[in-house]
């Protein structure tokens, strides 16, 4: 059964440094999402990608962060300058067409932040 | 604004025992309600969708428009269905995105 798949699994990097955070999507999907989960709070949206462009993103979804698909495969999450508060599980989703809305998920990334 | 609220973080309950996951949401058109299940270090996965009306795993939930609820309900518990349980809430706002919000969620322990 296809998944989406992210790497890597933990990635421990220094406050003020760039980190990019990577997923491969299901491959015949067309929506892209990253979400992320500060441990002991909610999954939080963070941003939807279709067409080759950010269809909406959120408030925390702030000029540190952006987000690429480079190769028509893999979509990254990239994190300019990391802060303390950027701690947390990211979890990249990708779905299929407009009329089926499941989306599914990767196993995440636990970004922390030193 | 869409919002979605799990009242109890934690539920607890004996194998055999009946269970009812709680869920209310708010939001102004009509929205696509989900259960997602996340067991013990895998990774999120979908339960069950109100479009669908079916029944996972001996799992069911049932879209109460007046209530604006979703609560998630199973007759009788099994150790296997420990894990932390996130009702979603998906909207078109405006365009194709169908963003999910999601709840705190619950962590169901189901003991033997």
């Amino acid at each position: 059964e296809p998944e989406v798949t992210q790497t890597p699994s933990h990635q421990v990097t220094q406050m003020g440094q760039e980190v990019i955070l990577r997923c491969v999507p299901i491959s015949n999907h067309l929506y892209f999402y990253w979400y992320r989960q500060i441990l002991g709070q909610k999954v939080e949206f963070l941003v939807s990608f279709y067409n080759n462009e950010i269809s909406e993103k959120s408030e925390i979804f702030d000029d540190q962060f952006s987000v690429e698909r480079p190769d028509g495969s893999n979509f990254t999450l990239k994190i300019r300058s990391t802060k303390l508060e950027d701690s947390a599980m990211y979890f990249c989703a990708s779905r299929g067409t407009r009329k089926n809305t499941e989306a599914f998920f990767g196993q995440g990334t636990r970004l922390t932040v030193v | 604004a869409q919002r979605v609220t799990q009242p109890e973080k934690l539920l607890s309950v004996f194998k055999g025992a009946p269970v009812e996951l709680k869920c209310n949401y708010s939001y102004s058109g009509s929205p696509e309600l989900f259960w997602y299940v996340q067991y013990s270090r895998q990774r999120l996965q979908l339960l069950l969708r109100h479009i669908s009306r079916e029944s996972i795993k001996g799992f069911t939930a049932d879209l109460n428009k007046g209530e604006t609820s979703f609560h998630l309900k199973k007759p009788f518990a099994q150790e296997e269905d420990s894990a932390m349980y996130y009702c979603a809430l998906s909207g078109n706002s405006g365009g194709s995105n169908y963003k999910l919000t999601f709840g705190k969620g619950t962590l169901l322990t189901v003991n033997p």
